[in-house]
């Protein structure tokens, strides 16, 4: 059990609406980045956080944003969505930035009709 | 752009047998490469994080090498069992945390029993 969780676990949205996924981190981990994974294709890297700013950028537009909070907890905001956003969205903690080992939460399951 | 390949892009393979699959990686820029094990609805599970060229890991019956200099890992199974049925993923990473994890498409390994 790797203590990384995230909500919720499946979520339907419209086009054009937006979207609010919630990510908290295994104890103690301080650093938190995000990642999509479309169908067939392998996660890629939006982006991370570390001590509650934005550290590193994947190459996703601005309406991909993100919070964490002084408890480490983390959201990722999209707004006005696209198809192309239906994906899974996973979350991994790690325990600073420059660290090997990240730990992943099991994902949201996001469909955008 | 960072390019992550792995193969073959599925497997199967009969229990009691021994297998391996492929990762190939940018060999510049050389930061950590991770293997995860993926089994459906649970959180990618992460097996090693090579760092050192040459490295050799082992995890029960689950072993990884790591060629940096030519740009390959291999991971291996030995005597598969139907609870090795999984998605494998491999991941590069070329600047530390901040950059983010590369992930390949992974390889979906299915022990026939």
């Amino acid at each position: 059990e790797t203590g990384v969780t995230q909500s919720p676990t499946h979520l339907i949205k419209t086009r054009g609406q937006q979207v609010t996924l919630r990510c908290s981190s295994q104890s103690g981990h301080n650093t938190v980045s995000w990642y999509q994974q479309a169908l067939g294709q392998g996660p890629q890297f939006i982006f991370q956080y570390y001590r509650e700013e934005e550290n590193g950028r994947g190459n996703f537009p601005p309406r991909f944003s993100g919070l964490q909070f002084p408890n480490y907890s983390s959201e990722l905001n999209v707004n006005a969505l696209e198809l192309d956003d239906s994906a899974l969205y996973l979350c991994a903690s790690s325990l600073y930035s420059g660290s090997y080992e990240q730990y992943f939460g099991p994902g949201t399951r996001l469909t955008v009709t | 752009i960072l390019n992550v390949e792995q193969s073959p892009q599925s497997l199967h393979v009969q229990e009691g047998d021994s297998t391996n699959f492929t990762c190939s990686f940018p060999s510049s820029n050389f930061y950590a490469l991770h293997w995860y094990r993926w089994e459906t609805a649970k959180s990618p599970e992460a097996l090693f994080v090579m760092t050192l060229n040459g490295d050799e890991k082992k995890k029960g019956r689950i072993s990884a090498t790591l060629n940096t200099k030519e740009g390959y890992s291999y991971l291996y199974i030995k005597g598969s069992q139907p609870e090795d049925s999984a998605t494998y993923l491999c991941a590069f990473n070329s600047g530390g945390g901040a950059d983010g994890l590369t992930f390949g498409k992974g390889t979906h390994l299915i022990i026939q029993p």
